[in-house]
């Protein structure tokens, strides 16, 4: 049962323009969301978060949308520039509990000088 | 304090031996969590801690695996009998509150 879901492994996108990450979840207790990004051999790395009672949240060139009827929600990044590339992954978590992460399994993005 | 530190990076070990990682959480975070992650897969949830109580465990987490955090600061993950499917990055991360987790650089993990 997968509960957040990224159905695209993989993104090209040239220098300057927009990038755009989709995210699917299942799981109606989620209150909270958040976007990681991952270089090869090191850890995830925070980039931005959403609450559920929330539509938008912007932090620089970042922003993600939520659409909480579709359980859809997306990473918008803009410019999109070489350092961008590394594998973005797509979390949830509800806020009874351990507040554990649900992860999705990621979206390579290459961003094409 | 920078973040979250983990230890070793990288471990190679030979089937049936045991290993044990440790990991240094953001010094003011009280919550810590150990995830693991395999190739083409998101980190996946082993087990929390709030301070020195392990609080939750995931049932990927087998009667081989076995976790600390005594004194609610640092952490070990222990794996006994290690086998080939355990080759994976293990990965630590703490948090404050209720925010989204912070996390180390993890240990890979070669079983060979």
């Amino acid at each position: 049962d997968q509960q957040v879901k990224q159905n695209s492994p993989s993104l090209s996108v040239q220098e300057g323009r927009i990038s755009i990450l989709n995210c699917d979840y299942t799981n109606s207790m989620f209150d909270y969301f958040l976007w990681y990004k991952k270089y090869p051999a090191e850890g995830p790395t925070f980039l931005i978060s959403i609450s559920s009672i929330k539509d938008k949240n912007e932090d620089g060139r970042f922003t993600v949308f939520l659409n909480k009827s579709a359980k859809h929600l997306s990473l918008h990044i803009v410019p999109s520039q070489p350092g961008d590339s590394a594998v973005y992954f797509c979390a949830g978590y509800s806020g009874a509990g351990s507040y554990q992460l649900t992860f999705g399994k990621g979206t390579k993005l290459s961003v094409i000088p | 304090d920078t973040g979250v530190s983990q230890d070793p990076r990288h471990k190679i070990t030979k089937r049936g031996q045991n290993v044990t990682f440790r990991c240094d959480p953001i010094s003011e975070h009280n919550r810590l969590y150990w995830y693991r992650q395999t190739l083409g897969q998101g980190p996946e949830f082993l087990t929390y801690f709030q301070n020195e109580a392990q609080l939750e465990k995931s049932r990927l987490l087998s009667d081989r695996f076995s976790a600390e955090r005594p004194k609610g600061s640092f952490s070990t993950l222990e794996i006994q009998r290690t086998e080939q499917g355990d080759s994976a990055m293990y990965l630590c991360a703490s948090s404050q509150f209720s925010h989204g987790a912070f996390f180390g650089q993890g240990t890979r993990l070669t079983v060979v």
